[in-house]
C-alpha cells in the first residue's frame, strides 16, 4: 500500500530555521512534492525533488534520499506568514497522480 | 498567465442532489486531475485525465464521476450526494503529466461543498 508519514504538528520561532521530514511507502516513485497550504486557501507548489540530494529555492530547500524513502524541507529564516500546512506528496506512478501525506501544521511564533 | 480556475468555490446542496464541479486549466496544460480534501483524510486522490481520457481513478465509488472536453476543461459530478461529500475539492493541472517531463502540478483555489 502507499504510505506517507510526516509530523503532526511542529512550532517555531520567527528567524529560525525549521526541518519537517516525510518518509513514504510507495509502490513507485516518479518523484516528490512538497507544498504549502494556508488555511482555506489551495496548496501551493514549493519544490521537487526526483534525483536525491538537495534542491533549494530561496528560503526553501527539499532534500531526498531515494533509497531511505526520505525526504525534508528547510524552511529558513522563518517568517509569521510561513505559518501554515506543509504536505508531502509523491508521485508514485508516470501519471499525474500523488499520494498525499496528512500535512505538517507549522505555527511560527513572534 | 492564469491560473487553475475552479467554479463555483462555494456551494450548498441537500442529501440526494448531485453536483457539477468545472475546472479549467492553465492553458497549454493538458492533464486534469481532481482531489477530495476532508480535515479527517487529507488530500486523497479521485481521478485524472489526460486528452480527454481518464488514465487513472482513486478509491471512491461510482457516484464520483468526471470528463475531460478536448479543450482540456474538465467536470467532476457527484451524484446522490451523502453528508460524507462535505469537502474541499481541487483541481490539479500540469503540462503533460507524466512523469517524464518532470512537471509541475498546480492547484486551483477549489470549490468548498457543504451538504446539508
Amino acid at each position: 500500500g502507499q504510505n506517507i508519514d510526516q509530523p503532526t504538528e511542529m512550532t517555531a520561532t520567527e528567524g529560525a530555521i525549521v526541518q519537517i521530514n516525510c518518509t513514504y511507502q510507495t509502490s513507485g516513485f516518479n518523484g516528490l512534492f512538497w507544498y504549502q497550504q494556508h488555511a482555506g486557501e489551495a496548496p501551493t507548489f514549493l519544490s521537487y525533488n526526483v534525483l536525491d540530494g538537495l534542491e533549494e529555492k530561496g528560503r526553501f530547500s527539499s532534500f531526498l534520499s531515494r533509497s531511505k524513502g526520505y525526504s525534508y524541507l528547510l524552511l529558513k529564516e522563518l517568517q509569521m506568514k510561513d505559518s501554515a500546512s506543509y504536505l508531502c506528496a509523491v508521485r508514485d506512478n508516470g501519471y499525474s497522480t500523488l499520494t498525499f501525506g496528512k500535512g505538517t501544521m507549522l505555527l511560527v511564533s513572534p | 498567465k492564469a491560473g487553475v480556475t475552479q467554479t463555483p468555490r462555494y456551494l450548498i446542496k441537500t442529501r440526494g442532489q448531485q453536483v457539477t464541479l468545472s475546472c479549467s486549466p492553465i492553458s497549454g496544460h493538458r492533464s486534469v486531475s481532481w482531489y477530495q480534501q476532508t480535515p479527517g483524510q487529507g488530500l486523497q486522490f479521485l481521478f485524472e485525465y489526460f486528452s480527454e481520457t481518464q488514465r487513472n481513478k482513486g478509491n471512491f465509488p461510482g457516484r464520483f464521476s468526471g470528463r475531460q472536453f478536448s479543450n482540456s476543461r474538465s467536470e467532476m459530478n457527484v451524484s446522490t450526494l451523502e453528508l460524507g461529500d462535505s469537502a474541499l475539492y481541487l483541481c490539479a493541472s500540469s503540462l503533460q503529466g507524466t512523469a517524464l517531463s518532470g512537471n509541475t502540478i498546480y492547484f486551483g483555489e477549489g470549490s468548498w461543498l457543504t451538504v446539508v
